[in-house]
């Protein structure tokens, strides 16, 4: 099947930085999301993003499909911002049957 | 109510005993899924429900049974779990065609002993 790695799998930042977190996959996709999962456990959705680039505030994503990878860049970080960040893809038209990929743990310090 | 709700909020169960987990959606999606997250790994499909038919059973163990009376109820029927079973359990929706993807619920944390 598909294969997902994020990177880096730890990340620590100071409030006000900037970070881009990575998602490599292994074969061409339909579909693409990345998550935010908060210390609750509550997941997410932050983009939409099978392609082309979205920004919505101080996130904003990129997913250049045709060298299979996807960018989530967090600018200006506040500690609300902590948990861990998910990609997840999909191969297959139709019905969304998404792969998760391991997760960026982020912690954000105030 | 909006969104996925999922009750449960946290489940402690006995390995002998038969639970269910809920989960309902009022986005008016016509696809529901449910998904397991144990530490340290990534999350693991379980189900998939389209138009209340099930598409997708990811080898998941008999003692685990979902039912999905209707296109925005969906349940996860447990009994005689193991240990390793704990974990905790997401329930999702989509909608075919859409360009919003999914959107999850709060999940139940499971814990047997």
């Amino acid at each position: 099947g598909i294969q997902v790695e994020q990177s880096p799998p730890d990340l620590i930042l100071q409030e006000g930085a900037n970070s881009t977190l990575r998602c490599n996959f292994s074969d061409s996709v339909n579909n693409l999301q990345w998550f935010h999962q908060n210390p609750w456990g509550q997941l997410i959705n932050l983009f939409y993003i099978p392609s082309g680039t979205k920004q919505n505030g101080r996130l904003s994503a990129t997913t250049v499909a045709t060298e299979r990878y996807s960018l989530l860049y967090i600018s200006s970080s506040q500690t609300t911002d902590s948990g861990v960040y998910f990609c997840a893809v999909e191969r297959d038209t139709g019905f969304q049957k998404l792969v998760f990929g391991t997760g960026t743990r982020l912690l954000v310090s105030p | 109510e909006t969104g996925v709700t999922q009750t449960p909020r946290h489940l402690v169960m006995g390995m002998t005993n038969k639970k269910s987990l809920k989960c309902e959606q009022h986005l008016g999606h016509n696809a529901m899924y449910w998904y397991k997250q144990s530490a340290k790994k990534p999350l693991e499909l379980m189900f998939v429900y389209n138009f209340k038919e099930q598409t997708e059973n990811n080898s998941v163990p008999s003692r685990f049974s979902p039912e999905c009376p209707n296109s925005s109820h969906l349940f996860l029927h447990l009994h005689t779990l193991q240990p390793e079973d704990s974990a905790l359990y997401l329930c999702a929706s989509s909608q075919e065609g859409g360009n919003y993807g999914y959107t999850f619920g709060s999940g139940t944390r499971l814990t047997v002993v």
